[in-house]
C-alpha cells in the first residue's frame, strides 16, 4: 500500500522568506510523486510532478522538490514566499495504481 | 476557459434527502474520477471511469453512492439517504489517458452539508 506523510498541519513564514514543507511517502518501488496547491473555493492545481531522471524538479510559480529516495521524501521549496502563496499545499504519491494517495495537506499562512 | 467544472458548488440538505453532483471534465479527457475532501484531510478516492465504463470503486463508495457517465463525457454523482457523515467537499477532476504520469485536472469542487 501506498501512503503520505505531511506532518506539518500549518507552516507560517514572512513574505520574502525561505519556505520548504515536508512530504514523506511510503511504497515499495519507484512513486511517482505530485504536489498540488488548493486555494479557498478552487480546485487543486498541480505545482510539479516526479517520475524519474533528475532528482530536483522545477514546476510552476517558482517552486522546487527535491526526491531523495533514501529518506523517503519529496520536499517542497519555495526561495521566497509571496502573499498569494499562501494556500493548502498536498503532496500525493501515486504507486502501483494509477490513483493517487494524497497527504492531509499543510496550510501556509504568510505574513506581511 | 474549458477545466473541469462543477455543479451545484455548494448544496446544503436535510438527513435523509438524496443529492445528485454534476461534473463536467475537460471534453478531449477520457478518465474521470471523484474525490471526497473533508475538513483538515486532502482528497479520497471515491471512483474512476475511462470514458463511460466505471472502472474502479473504493470501499469509501457505499451502496447509497452511485455515479454515472452514460456518454463518456459528463459524469453525475448520486448520494441517496443522506447522513451527516456525508457532508464534505466532493471533487471531480479528469485527465487524457490513465498512466500514473498523466496530470489530473481538478474541478472547484462541490461542498455538501446535511443538517
Amino acid at each position: 500500500a501506498q501512503s503520505v506523510t505531511q506532518p506539518d498541519i500549518h507552516i507560517t513564514v514572512s513574505e520574502g522568506a525561505s519556505l520548504e514543507l515536508r512530504c514523506n511517502y511510503s511504497y515499495g518501488a519507484t512513486p511517482y510523486l505530485f504536489w498540488y496547491v488548493q486555494s479557498p473555493g478552487q480546485g487543486l492545481q498541480l505545482l510539479l510532478k516526479y517520475f524519474s531522471g533528475d532528482t530536483l524538479v522545477q514546476g510552476i510559480k517558482g517552486f522546487e522538490a527535491e526526491f531523495k529516495r533514501s529518506q523517503s521524501s519529496f520536499n517542497l521549496r519555495k526561495p521566497s514566499v509571496h502573499w498569494s502563496d499562501a494556500a493548502e499545499y498536498f503532496c500525493a504519491v501515486s504507486g502501483g495504481s494509477y490513483i493517487p494517495t494524497f497527504g492531509r495537506g499543510t496550510s501556509l499562512i504568510v505574513h506581511p | 476557459d474549458t477545466g473541469v467544472s462543477q455543479d451545484p458548488r455548494h448544496k446544503i440538505t436535510k438527513r435523509g434527502q438524496n443529492v445528485t453532483f454534476r461534473c463536467d471534465p475537460i471534453s478531449e479527457h477520457n478518465r474521470l474520477y471523484w474525490y471526497r475532501q473533508t475538513l483538515g484531510q486532502g482528497p479520497e478516492f471515491l471512483t474512476y471511469f475511462q470514458n463511460e465504463a466505471q472502472l474502479e470503486k473504493s470501499r469509501l463508495l457505499s451502496d447509497r453512492f452511485s455515479a454515472e457517465r452514460p456518454k463518456g463525457s459528463f459524469s453525475t454523482l448520486e448520494i441517496q439517504r443522506t447522513e451527516q457523515g456525508d457532508s464534505a467537499m466532493y471533487l471531480c477532476a479528469s485527465s487524457y489517458g490513465g498512466g500514473r504520469e498523466n496530470e489530473q485536472f481538478f474541478g472547484p469542487g462541490t461542498r455538501l452539508t446535511v443538517l
